[in-house]
């Protein structure tokens, strides 16, 4: 069994869609993230949350929403899609605060 | 805010050693980890270090000092393999790691 999936690995869109993507954890973590990895690699952190609240909002546009329908679920929904969006977008859980992550294999999404 | 650094690139030979080192200047620490990246895949955890010293696990050793703000990853007996990106996290103890930008180590026969 994956211990993080998150589906669908590709997205290919046009400009102006929207689009969900969604995560599930079966590893009883009470953490879990939305990370973009952009052109550069560089990893960085959208959303957490924990036993389904929110506790970190990074600076990202209003289009971005996650929703938290359990502890084992986190989806991310984006409205209006840009170029700027396309990036790999990584879910990833964690026990605790002090832990490190077991992340997801990734959405590759990219915007036409 | 987060500030932390990495070599962008390495390259050497297959059997040899290779250090990556990662310097960090973060708001809190609560521990250091160390992620491979094959391209096109996860980032998979390699090492953890919350107090100074060495941690070593097999070909891969990890280094921190708390004072310095310095951490390396050592790979010994590199093999084709670990041509991957390597990835420098700091925990800050908020419910975020905060990521380098990675480290590319290309392996050569």
């Amino acid at each position: 069994d994956t211990a993080v999936s998150q589906t669908p690995k590709y997205l290919v869109t046009q400009m102006g869609n929207d689009k969900s993507i969604k995560c599930e954890q079966n590893l009883g973590h009470d953490t879990m993230y939305w990370y973009k990895q952009d052109s550069k690699k560089f990893l960085k952190i959208m959303f957490s949350y924990n036993n389904k609240e929110l506790i970190i909002n990074e600076t990202v546009p209003n289009r971005f929403s996650p929703k938290s329908p359990d502890k084992a679920h986190l989806n991310l929904h984006i409205n209006s899609l840009e170029l700027g969006d396309s990036a790999v977008y990584f879910c990833a859980s964690s026990q605790g605060s002090i832990y490190g992550y077991t992340f997801g294999s990734g959405t590759r999404l990219t915007v036409v | 805010g987060q500030n932390i650094d990495q070599p962008t690139e390495m390259t050497a030979t297959e059997g040899a050693i290779v250090q990556i080192n990662c310097t960090y200047q973060t708001s809190g620490f609560n521990g250091l980890f160390w992620y491979q990246q094959h391209a096109g895949e996860a980032p998979t955890f390699l090492s953890y270090n919350v107090l100074d010293g060495l941690e070593e696990k097999g070909r891969f050793s990890s280094f921190l000092s708390r004072s310095k703000g310095y951490s390396y990853l050592l790979l010994k007996e590199l093999q084709m393999k670990d041509s991957a990106s390597y990835l420098c996290a700091v925990n800050n103890g908020d419910y975020k790691l905060s990521f380098g930008a990675g480290t590319t180590v290309t392996v050569r026969a």
